[in-house]
C-alpha cells in the first residue's frame, strides 16, 4: 500500500483558496488517489478521485503531476462549513486500507 | 435513495462483554466495509464483505467478526471487549467489491465506549 504524508493542519480565512498537498512516493501504476472530508462525529465523505493530470467537480479540484508522487486538493473560496479533516488515500480499487491522520483545515471568519 | 445507516448511535459496554453493531448499506450497494476510528486518528480498516463473503481483513484480531446478509446489510461483532476498543465504528458501502475504484459511502458511525 502506498503510504501518504499530509500536513497535520492548515488555517485559512473565508473566501480564500485552500490547497492541501499529499505525498505518495511509492504510488503503484494502478493506484488511484482519493480524497475524503470528515466532520466531527460523522463518517468521511467522498470529495474527489483522480489518476493523473487534473480532475474538477463541483466542490474541488485535484491536481496530479506527471510522476504521480504527490497530489494537491484545491478547495476554492472556502467557507466556515469547510472546516473539517481531509484525508488523502491511494489505492487500486482495493479498500483493504486505512486512512492516515489527515489534515485538519480550520477556516476562520 | 437511502444512505448508509448504522445502529445504535451510541453504546456503553464493560470490559469482557460482547457487542453487535449494525449497518444498512446504501440502496444498490453489495459491498460493506467496517472501520474503527479512535479519537484523533483516521479510520482503520477492519474487514470488507462482498455478497455475503469476507473479502479482505485488516490488522484486527479474530474477536472482531462480521456478517453480511442477503439484503447486503451487515453486522460487526466484537467479543471480549477491551478498553482500547472504545472508538467510532464506521460502516461504508460501495457498489462493487472485486474490481474498479468504487466510491465508498460512509454511515454516521456508532460510538462505542468500553468501561
Amino acid at each position: 500500500l502506498a503510504k501518504t504524508t499530509q500536513p497535520i493542519s492548515m488555517d485559512s480565512y473565508e473566501g480564500q483558496e485552500v490547497n492541501i498537498t499529499c505525498s505518495h512516493n511509492n504510488i503503484a501504476t494502478n493506484d488511484y488517489i482519493t480524497w475524503y472530508q470528515q466532520f466531527p462525529s460523522q463518517g468521511p465523505r467522498f470529495i474527489i478521485q483522480g489518476y493523473k493530470t487534473k480532475v474538477t467537480n463541483e466542490v474541488a479540484s485535484l491536481f496530479i503531476p506527471a510522476d504521480r508522487k504527490s497530489s494537491t486538493l484545491s478547495l476554492p473560496r472556502v467557507s466556515l462549513s469547510d472546516t473539517a479533516v481531509y484525508y488523502c488515500l491511494v489505492a487500486a480499487g482495493d479498500y483493504k486500507l486505512s486512512f492516515g491522520a489527515g489534515t485538519t483545515v480550520t477556516v476562520r471568519a | 435513495e437511502t444512505g448508509v445507516t448504522q445502529s445504535p448511535t451510541h453504546l456503553i459496554k464493560t470490559r469482557g462483554q460482547q457487542v453487535t453493531l449494525r449497518c444498512s448499506s446504501q440502496s444498490g450497494h453489495n459491498t460493506v466495509s467496517w472501520y474503527q476510528q479512535a479519537l484523533g486518528q483516521g479510520p482503520q480498516f477492519i474487514f470488507q464483505y462482498y455478497r455475503e463473503e469476507e473479502n479482505g481483513r485488516g490488522n484486527f484480531p479474530p474477536r472482531f467478526s462480521g456478517l453480511q446478509f442477503p439484503n447486503y446489510s451487515s453486522e460487526l461483532n466484537v467479543n471480549a471487549l477491551e478498553l482500547d476498543d472504545s472508538a467510532l465504528y464506521l460502516c461504508a458501502s460501495s457498489e462493487e467489491g472485486l474490481a474498479g475504484i468504487e466510491t465508498q459511502y460512509f454511515g454516521p458511525g456508532t460510538r462505542l465506549l468500553v468501561l
